[in-house]
């Protein structure tokens, strides 16, 4: 069963603090991409990583795809409230379906 | 341009009563998908149709059913409501299910509670 871990589960920052987020599994997948959430609404996707040690930036969002395509993390500079909401990444299983982490809860106080 | 639509927002149902989610799409994709969104659980695939015409089952089908009724419209139906299918439950599409680069395009959930 192909699995994607993320971390931390929950992360409360104050605003302009930088932060990290991953997305770990033991198979390799062929993409991954993050999302976004935000209270009362559906995900929207941020970013696709496709290539190995692919780095992408996306303002003060940074997403970058493990060598070996297991990971993937999402760094946050100088986060601000705006960011506030639960980032989930998503990979396509063996099934030819989308697998989702449970995602990270991140509130960013003013 | 709406994006996918979903109605209705808000449901209240008892143990055993039926009722029918509606998802609507204007991309012109090809493949929908009826997810749950349960905390500690994330997102898990109920149902989806690659294209007009087909339905497969996901992850957790048990007690659903869909219909895909054209192109723009994918239903999910509930039987016979059970508490443990309280939940939020999200649609989305995408052009075509094969291409798994292409993102999915989500609604803004169903909130069901079942008493």
């Amino acid at each position: 069963t192909q699995l994607l871990e993320q971390s931390p589960q929950f992360l409360s920052i104050q605003e302009g603090e930088n932060l990290t987020v991953y997305c770990n599994s033991s198979s390799v997948f062929s993409s991954l991409q993050w999302y976004r959430q935000e209270p009362g609404e559906g995900p929207v996707l941020l970013v696709t990583v496709v290539t190995g040690g692919e780095v992408k930036k996306l303002k003060r969002l940074t997403f970058q795809f493990g060598d070996a395509r297991k990971d993937s993390s999402l760094h946050i500079t100088a986060a601000q409230p705006g960011d506030t909401g639960l980032y989930l990444c998503a990979g396509a299983g063996s099934q030819g379906n989308l697998i989702f982490g449970k995602g990270t809860k991140l509130s960013v106080k003013p | 341009n709406a994006g996918v639509t979903q109605t209705p927002k808000f449901q209240v149902l008892k143990t055993g009563q039926s009722m029918t989610l509606q998802c609507a799409q204007d991309m012109n994709h090809n493949s929908m998908y009826w997810y749950r969104q349960d905390p500690g659980m994330g997102l898990r695939l109920i149902y989806y149709s690659a294209s007009e015409g087909t339905t497969d089952k996901g992850e957790v089908p048990n007690g659903y059913n869909v219909s895909r009724l054209n192109k723009r419209e994918f239903s999910l139906r509930l039987e016979s409501a059970a508490p443990s299918q309280t939940s939020v439950y999200f649609c989305a599409s995408s052009p075509n299910r094969a291409d798994m680069n292409s993102p999915l395009h989500f609604g803004n959930g169903t909130r069901l509670t079942v008493t």
